[in-house]
């Protein structure tokens, strides 16, 4: 079983379009995450939520809104897909104050 | 604001020899989690081993080993008897263990090549 799993795995779209990759988790953790990993491999943090709750929100456009419709599932839409958002983004989990964080595979997006 | 360096962007190693990559950070914290994630061309992050602050005892898993300088904020991994599969992108990251929202931070991530 796929403890932390995304789709699409790869997605290849134009620009100005919107797109939503979705995450699920069956680990039973609290909080999920989406990481930006860009082509010189920097994994940064954007969102974070905990129960439903956004806890961290980095400085990402205004482009890009998570939703959480309960605490297993974190989905990330991005609209006005623009070439700099071409990256590898990651669904991870873990527990609030737990000391491990467990990733997805990984969605490769692509805009040209 | 807590930051981790890897000032290694690339290092190789001889399959069977022994590797260390090293890794700093900055925190001013007391309490919190260190880790090296490994991330094969697959791309999927790999759990290698966790380290809690509080904890003396540099931690181990097989061939994989840190060695935990808290003074210094260093945290560096080796890998013993290195091997082909071993050849991938490591990251070190840092969660505080008490304050803040717990979240994750990575370093830039160090290539290992394994030559056979």
């Amino acid at each position: 079983d796929t403890a932390v799993s995304q789709t699409p795995k790869y997605l290849v779209t134009q620009m100005g379009n919107d797109k939503s990759i979705k995450c699920e988790q069956n680990l039973g953790h609290d909080t999920m995450y989406w990481y930006k990993q860009d082509s010189k491999k920097f994994l940064k943090i954007m969102f974070s939520y905990n129960n439903k709750e956004l806890i961290i929100n980095e400085t990402v456009p205004n482009r890009f809104s998570p939703k959480s419709p309960d605490k297993a599932h974190l989905n990330l839409h991005i609209n006005s897909l623009e070439l700099g958002d071409s990256a590898v983004y990651f669904c991870a989990s873990s527990f609030r104050n737990g000391n491990t964080i467990y990733f997805g595979e990984g969605s490769w997006l692509t805009v040209v | 604001a807590q930051t981790v360096t890897q000032s290694q962007p690339e290092m190789s190693v001889q399959e069977a020899e022994t590797v260390t990559l090293s890794c700093t950070y900055d925190t001013s914290e007391s309490d919190y989690y260190l880790f090296w994630y490994k991330q094969p061309p697959s791309r999927q992050m790999i759990l290698v081993i966790r380290q809690e602050a509080y904890k003396q005892q540099n931690a181990t898993e097989n061939r994989f080993s840190v060695n935990f300088q808290k003074a210094a904020k260093s945290f560096s991994l080796k890998i013993s008897d290195s091997q082909l599969g071993d050849a991938a992108m490591y990251f070190c990251a840092y969660r505080n263990q008490f304050s803040g929202t717990y979240k994750y931070i990575f370093g830039t991530g160090t290539r290992l090549k394994v030559l056979a």
